[in-house]
């Protein structure tokens, strides 16, 4: 599982409250990414990064921020959520700079009310 | 722009029987494909990657240039099979875009 945990694995929360989701991973990966999954849509990537403190804008970043201050860590945070950011969040690492393969962790199902 | 497309939501196919998921894509450079599964409610795992041309589980997957196409193949479907199967292209920057995926079932 290239040491990658996810937390929480799942989570309800209501409407307009901020929601931060975290990546955990235990080999010194330099890149890390923040996927929703929703039917119909495969995955779809919200934000990446490329070192500490190093991030950027994936496909559909809008209501989503990151940030990175260690190495091993990742956050996802929704500063007021909405309905519509109900769906399965997967964080990843790149396994090698060689190959752009990526390794994923366990998801976390995150529920807007 | 990148694109790939996985144009089967759904393929039920019977146990011993052949499998093939279609994955098409766009893309302007030259191309890193994968092929991901992921199992009832667990993390997505890497199948294959077309770079080391490697059979992984029975299955394989051919990159055509020419086509524009990476199907996932296997010639004898077996139940521990039954998943959802995503074709995803990688750009220069290793950001993956993935298709919709291809829920397969297999039964008996």
């Amino acid at each position: 599982d290239a040491g990658i945990t996810q937390s929480p694995r799942h989570k309800v929360t209501e409407t307009g409250t901020p929601v931060t989701l975290r990546c955990h991973q235990t080999e010194n990966h330099r890149y890390m990414y923040w996927y929703r999954q929703d039917p119909g849509h495969g995955l779809r990537l919200i934000h990446y990064s490329y070192g500490v403190k190093d991030t950027d804008k994936g496909e559909v970043s809008d209501g989503y921020s990151v940030s990175r201050s260690k190495t091993e860590d990742f956050l996802l945070t929704l500063e007021s959520a909405t309905s519509s950011q109900t769906s399965v969040y997967f964080c990843a690492i790149r396994g090698t700079e060689k190959y752009n393969e990526q390794f994923f962790g366990p998801g976390t199902r995150l529920t807007v009310l | 722009a990148q694109r790939v497309t996985q144009p089967e939501k759904l393929l039920s196919v019977f146990k011993g029987a052949p499998v093939e998921l279609k994955c098409n894509y766009s893309y302007s450079g030259s191309p890193e494909l994968f092929w991901y599964v992921q199992y009832s409610r667990q993390r997505l795992q890497l199948l294959l990657r077309h770079i080391s041309r490697e059979s992984i589980k029975g299955f394989t997957a051919d990159l055509n240039k020419g086509e524009t196409s990476f199907h996932l193949k296997k010639p004898f479907a077996q139940e521990e099979d039954s998943a959802m199967y995503y074709c995803a292209l990688s750009d220069s920057w290793g950001k993956l875009q993935f298709g919709a995926g291809t829920q397969v079932v297999v039964t008996p």
